[in-house]
């Protein structure tokens, strides 16, 4: 059985491209989890998703990012006319249940030059 | 607001003694808590976690401590090895409305000395 799966794990953009990050959860899991990790600091929580559904986004940023998690495949994060304080590390969870554990992917490194 | 919070940055210890890291949350309504690993350059790995109607839970070589009444959380890691050497967070599940959203602390950083 898998991991969480993210990629890509490195990701370089100029300021106002857009980056798309791609989560795969662990097989049979039907809850993901976005969070933000800046450097030196703890992860922040953005956004939880079920099958076609946002549970609850009040960690996203009103503008410019935007989540999404289909009935087939994996669950996108993607961020439009990205700025340098974009530039984080951006890990995915996801777990069987909306509650307890939360199985954490590799994460996605932005880097906005 | 609340948070979780953990009371010091960089904790050193030498291999083979014990270590401790203590957490902090302010939400009393939080009935469930997790530690996490994190290697450099890796995503958070779960090391153990506790419910709140329990005091202590033990795993291997690790021990979670929780006091509800003053709001705090400890790892403690027994017989400390250079392969524990990572940062520590702490993390807080509210749990209510089942959204398994985590509150994450600023993290504490152990190095363990040879």
């Amino acid at each position: 059985n898998a991991g969480v799966m993210q990629n890509p794990r490195h990701l370089v953009r100029r300021r106002g491209q857009e980056a798309r990050l791609r989560c795969s959860p662990m097989k049979g899991h039907s809850h993901v989890y976005w969070y933000r990790q800046l450097p030196e600091e703890g992860l922040k929580f953005m956004v939880y998703l079920q099958k076609e559904n946002i549970i609850d986004e009040s960690g996203m940023p009103k503008e410019r990012f935007s989540a999404e998690f289909p009935k087939e495949g994996p669950s996108i994060l993607r961020i439009q006319q990205v700025v340098r304080g974009d530039s984080a590390a951006y890990f995915c969870a996801s777990s069987p249940l909306g509650y307890g554990e939360a199985f954490f992917g590799q994460g996605t490194r932005l880097t906005v030059v | 607001g609340e948070s979780v919070g953990l009371h010091l940055p960089t904790l050193s210890v030498q291999e083979g003694d014990n270590s401790i890291i203590n957490c902090a949350y302010s939400n009393s309504a939080s009935d469930y808590f997790i530690w996490y690993k994190q290697e450099s350059g890796k995503g958070p790995q779960f090391i153990i976690d506790i419910r709140s109607n329990m005091d202590k839970r033990q795993g291997q070589r690790v021990t979670v401590l929780l006091n509800k009444t003053v709001k705090h959380l400890s790892l403690q890691i027994a017989a400390t090895q250079p392969g524990d050497s990572a940062v520590y967070f702490c993390a807080e599940n509210y749990g209510s409305g089942n959204t398994g959203k985590l509150i994450f602390g600023q993290g504490t950083t152990l190095q363990v000395k040879p």
